[in-house]
């Protein structure tokens, strides 16, 4: 079954980065990309960007632009987002979900269909 | 625009019917999918497209869509129903994806 298994809690000191690993399983890694969705403590849900796992290019989102990196290891089926500069409203869960796109009868539905359990990240001092 | 609104809270009696509503001028141009959020579990997707169910997701979840708005309908709402929904479409732009505020859904 299609399985997205990411790393352990992180703590980390403000400045700091952190690398979240999510690895995928059982189906083609290469063939669905991959979003980023974080969860700050008691707030909605927020798009960080979306890797593609077959060339690896990337698409953040315009706030996170400049301290975020997605990258992956197709040898290991695993993607990875790193933060740079953390700070302590980088305090959140944060989840890998595989991209999917379906198109019927002409028409593309765009959706997120298997998550990870998310990893919690917090930043303090 | 890349914004999704949603109502912060709704609530519904036990077996009624219940619709929780997202709008966005993204919307006229991309399908919403939907999400339900239990306290400490991951998003699960709900409905994606103009009406469709993943597996395992029961019937009485419905989706639909008229210009900036879609709606995700549940027709005799269960306790285990009671979560967090959230919209989430493509910004209008189709270069990023953008998540409505979310909607508290309380089974009375």
């Amino acid at each position: 079954q299609v399985q997205l298994v990411q790393s352990g809690a992180e703590v980390k000191k403000p400045g700091a980065s952190v690398k979240v690993s999510c690895k995928a399983s059982g189906y083609t890694f290469t063939s669905y990309y991959m979003h980023w969705v974080r969860q700050a403590p008691g707030q909605g849900l927020e798009w960080m960007g979306i890797i593609n796992p077959s060339g690896g290019s990337t698409s953040y989102a315009q706030k996170l632009q400049g301290r975020v990196t997605m990258t992956r290891d197709t040898s290991t089926s695993t993607v990875y987002m790193e933060l740079s500069s953390l700070r302590s409203e980088d305090t959140a869960v944060y989840y890998c979900a595989r991209d999917r796109i379906t198109m019927v009868r002409g028409v593309y539905y765009y959706y997120m269909d298997v998550w990870g359990k998310g990893t919690t990240v917090t930043v303090s001092s | 625009s890349s914004e999704l609104t949603q109502d912060p809270a709704v609530s519904v009696a036990l077996g009624q019917t219940v619709r929780i509503t997202c709008q966005g001028d993204s919307l006229r141009s991309y399908y919403a999918s939907w999400y339900q959020q239990k306290p400490g579990q991951a998003p699960v997707l709900v409905i994606y497209g103009k009406n469709n169910r993943p597996s395992g997701i029961p019937d009485r979840f419905s989706g639909s869509s008229s210009g900036n708005t879609a709606s995700l309908t549940i027709t005799g709402a269960q306790a285990e129903d009671e979560a967090d929904y959230y919209c989430n479409s493509r910004d209008s732009s189709g270069n990023f994806w953008v998540f409505g505020g979310g909607t508290k859904l309380t089974v009375l």
